[in-house]
This record gives C-alpha cells, sequence and structure tokens, in this order.
C-alpha cells in the first residue's frame, strides 16, 4: 500500500531563506508526482508535475527533484517570500490506479 | 478559459439531511476526480469519473455516498442522511482527456459542515 509522508509538518524560515521540503513514498512504481500549494480555506495550486522518467522540474524560484528508487522528491524554494507562505502537497499517482495519494502537507510560514 | 468550478462554497447542513455538491471542470476536462479533507487530515481519494461511467469509486463509503458526471452539466457529489464526521472540505480536480501529463486543476472546494 502507498503511502505519502511530508517532513517538515511545519516550517518557519526568515524571508530570503532558501529551502527545502521532502517528500517520501513507500513504493517507487508510481506514473508522476505531482507538488501543490493551498492556501488557508482555499483549493489547491498546481505547482509542478514531475513524470515519472524525469529528474526534475523548475518553474521560477522553485525547483523539485525526484528520485523514485529512492522513493524522494524535494521541493527547493528560493529567496523565500512571505508571499510563498502556504501549506505545500505532494501527491503522487500508484502505477494501474487512477487516484492519487497525498501526503499530509509541509505547512510553511516565510517571517517578514 | 475559466478554472475548475465548485458549488456551493460553504454549505450547512442538519444530521439526516442531503447534501448535493457540483463540481464544472474546465472547459474541455472529460476526467474528474473527487477528495476529502477532513479537519488537520491530508486530502483523500473518493472516486473518479469519466463522463457517464464511474472508474473507480473504491475511496468512497460504501453507504450513502454517491456520485455522477453525466453527459451534461456538472459533475454531482451526494451524501445522503449527513452525520457530523461528514463535514470536511470536499474538493474536486479535472483533467483533459488526453492525459498526457496527468496533471490535476483543483477547484476551490466546498466546506460542508454538518449540524
Amino acid at each position: 500500500k502507498q503511502e505519502v509522508t511530508q517532513i517538515p509538518a511545519a516550517l518557519s524560515v526568515p524571508e530570503g531563506e532558501n529551502l527545502v521540503l521532502n517528500c517520501s513514498f513507500t513504493d517507487s512504481a508510481i506514473y508522476n508526482l505531482q507538488w501543490f500549494r493551498q492556501d488557508p480555506g482555499k483549493g489547491l495550486t498546481s505547482l509542478l508535475l514531475i513524470q515519472s522518467s524525469q529528474r526534475e522540474q523548475t518553474s521560477g524560484r522553485l525547483n523539485a527533484s525526484l528520485d523514485k528508487s529512492s522513493g524522494r522528491s524535494t521541493l527547493y524554494i528560493a529567496a523565500s517570500q512571505p508571499g510563498d507562505s502556504a501549506t505545500y502537497l505532494c501527491a503522487v499517482r500508484p502505477v494501474g490506479t487512477y487516484k492519487y495519494i497525498f501526503g499530509t502537507g509541509t505547512r510553511l510560514k516565510v517571517l517578514a | 478559459n475559466a478554472g475548475v468550478m465548485q458549488n456551493p462554497r460553504h454549505l450547512v447542513r442538519r444530521r439526516g439531511q442531503e447534501a448535493r455538491l457540483r463540481c464544472s471542470p474546465m472547459k474541455g476536462h472529460s476526467h474528474v476526480y473527487w477528495y476529502r479533507q477532513l479537519p488537520e487530515e491530508g486530502l483523500k481519494f473518493m472516486v473518479y469519473l469519466q463522463k457517464e461511467n464511474i472508474i473507480d469509486e473504491s475511496g468512497m463509503p460504501k453507504e450513502r455516498f454517491s456520485a455522477e458526471f453525466p453527459k451534461e452539466g456538472p459533475s454531482i457529489l451526494r451524501i445522503q442522511q449527513v452525520v457530523r464526521g461528514d463535514s470536511a472540505a470536499y474538493f474536486c480536480a479535472s483533467q483533459p482527456p488526453t492525459a498526457s501529463s496527468y496533471e490535476q486543476y483543483f477547484g476551490p472546494g466546498t466546506r460542508l459542515t454538518v449540524t
């Protein structure tokens, strides 16, 4: 059974810091992994999608990497800003299924 | 291109009533997922539908819950005889029919409160 874990559960950093959020999954047989952000009381916004054949994806200050064999993904945020404060979720789609399995998220607070 | 739309955004029901949640996918998208987010928990998959077909409902409780995605109109998640434990945020997500990337686009959610 696929399980997705995100560490840390919460993180507070001063503005300008580079930071890394971690996502691990127990079964490497996945189609893809997707990172989202969720603002309080709002829906999810897709940040980056990494296919199983890819190693990383980049969008602006965000870079996500995928190491399928070790069951890990990291989301790197460069030069963090207060507007980056949100909950960050990762989700994997296991091979042979249509469903996505979500982690419980990392709550990020960037202090001005 | 409007995003995924859900309504209502907030819904209050008394125990025993029915709740109907609607999801209109992005234009051109024919695949819809429903997820539930309980307070302080992650999103849990409920059901995956294509137009007029339920593809995977393995995450949906066997009783009181049903979902449909008719040929015309929005996808509906129906909860009959609601109980307090149904209080949660319900999100839908859509995908295009040629799911070359399988990227999901989420709606803003419906927050259901059962009193």
